[in-house]
């Protein structure tokens, strides 16, 4: 399958930014999720990017994507305690088909 | 409220046990999808169904088998040919019509140990 790749934990202070980085391999990937999961619960969608994309901005969130290095990027401004969780990349050729995940970053924000 | 609903939360099992998992949803979702999710790990497809009486394998089939006798039901069966199965699983949704769609849609998922 393909693979999708994240560093495995970010640990950041309220109020700052964090970034999380995801790289995949699979170049006919037409779209990329962001997903947020809180302990013992299922997966939340923060987010998703079309890959003819650059940038995608959400309230707090920026995704960035570089197709040429295969990168994407999530930008949380002002991370809060709340948003310690853990974030998982994921691409698709589209929504109906198979999602590969990465295996997630556990992000701790410390007060 | 629609959404999924994964039962039970917590599941035991034997060895040399079967058991099934439930996942319901009542969101008219056409296609229903079954992952695997081991710590440290990202999710795994084990099963997916784009319509009623058709399903596919995923990527970790083996020791698994599915059922889809209805559009809401999809519930996944861990048979004793699953040699680890514990891990948390976690059932997902997505309507292929309209526009707009929104991806994958998951349930809480339930947690299965061996005892």
């Amino acid at each position: 399958g393909e693979d999708v790749e994240q560093s495995l934990f970010l640990s950041v202070r309220e109020g700052d930014s964090s970034v999380i980085n995801c790289t995949y391999t699979d170049s006919s990937s037409t779209y990329l999720y962001w997903y947020k999961q809180e302990p013992g619960a299922g997966l939340q969608l923060l987010t998703y990017i079309f890959s003819n994309m650059d940038m995608k901005q959400d309230q707090r969130l920026t995704v960035l994507l570089n197709k040429k290095d295969k990168h994407l990027s999530l930008r949380i401004a002002d991370t809060q305690t709340g948003d310690s969780a853990i974030y998982f990349c994921a691409e698709s050729i589209d929504h109906f088909n198979k999602f590969y995940f990465g295996s997630g970053t556990k992000l701790n924000v410390k007060p | 409220d629609g959404g999924i609903t994964q039962s039970p939360k917590y599941l035991f099992r034997k060895e040399g046990q079967n058991v099934t998992l439930s996942c319901e949803q009542n969101l008219n979702h056409d296609a229903m999808y079954w992952y695997r999710q081991d710590p440290g790990q990202g999710l795994r497809l084990i099963y997916y169904s784009q319509i009623v009486n058709d399903f596919q394998k995923g990527d970790i089939a083996e020791g698994y088998s599915v059922s889809r006798e209805k559009k809401e039901s999809f519930p996944l069966t861990v048979t004793s040919a699953q040699k680890n199965p514990t891990a948390f699983y976690l059932c997902a949704s997505f309507s292929t019509g309209g526009l707009g769609n929104q991806p994958q849609h998951f349930g809480d998922g339930t947690r299965l140990s061996i005892l």
